[in-house]
């Protein structure tokens, strides 16, 4: 089977760094990308990891090990409109499959 | 190009009603994703299709759920005799596939669906 694993939610204040870690369990793995949902709003692209390393993004970076079957997606420099679901997602035999999410909030 | 447009953008339906809903993806992009979300939850894969070619369908997926892309341009997903259960967001995304490497996937603004 495929299963992704994400902690339900964070709380951090603004300024702070944050880690999300995401597990993973598929065959055919591609890549692992990271969404980013406000409420009320579509998911948007934030990321996309197809090789072992870290990716970096202006205030958001992104890790894949392939061979622990492990991401992050760190946030860094935390503003209050980071606050929102991040939804990591697997790429497998060529369609995506999304986690649970992870609800950050963003504290003054 | 403005993106992936869903319509319609709510749908209030009674149980047992058939609804259909249309995504318009971005019209270079040759594959084409729908998926559900519910509240609190990540959005849900329900199939995908790359051109005209339906290549996967969720084995969650009743009978009742049925999607087509005609053309290999805009798809239409259908629900026969809905349930309460079927309640939910349900998103269209699109992306440009040229063999095995990922690429982004745009989101439309979805179609919520309450059935009454």
């Amino acid at each position: 089977g495929q299963s992704l694993e994400q902690p339900s939610e964070v709380t951090a204040v603004e300024g702070a760094i944050v880690q999300i870690n995401c597990t993973y369990q598929t065959s055919g793995f591609y890549g692992l990308s990271w969404y980013q949902q406000h409420d009320g709003g579509a998911p948007t692209f934030l990321s996309y990891n197809a090789l072992d390393g870290l990716e970096e993004t202006g205030r958001f970076s992104s890790f894949l090990s392939r061979s622990d079957s492990y991401g992050y997606l760190l946030l860094q420099e935390l503003q209050m409109k980071d606050s929102a679901s991040y939804f990591c997602a697997v790429r497998s035999w060529g369609k995506l499959q999304f986690g649970a999410g992870t609800q950050v909030v963003v504290t003054p | 190009d403005t993106g992936v447009s869903q319509d319609p953008r709510h749908k209030i339906t009674k149980r047992g009603q058939n609804v259909t809903f249309r995504c318009d993806p971005i019209s270079e992009h040759n594959r084409l994703y729908w998926y559900r979300q519910t509240l609190g939850q990540g959005p849900e894969f329900l199939t995908y299709f790359q051109n005209e070619a339906q290549l996967e369908k969720s084995r969650l997926l009743s009978d009742r759920f049925s999607a087509e892309r005609p053309k290999g341009s805009f798809s239409t997903l259908e629900i026969q005799r809905t349930e309460q259960g079927d309640s939910a967001m349900y998103l269209c995304a699109s992306s440009l596939e040229t063999g095995g490497a990922g690429t982004e996937a745009f989101f439309g603004q979805g179609t919520r669906l309450t059935v009454v």
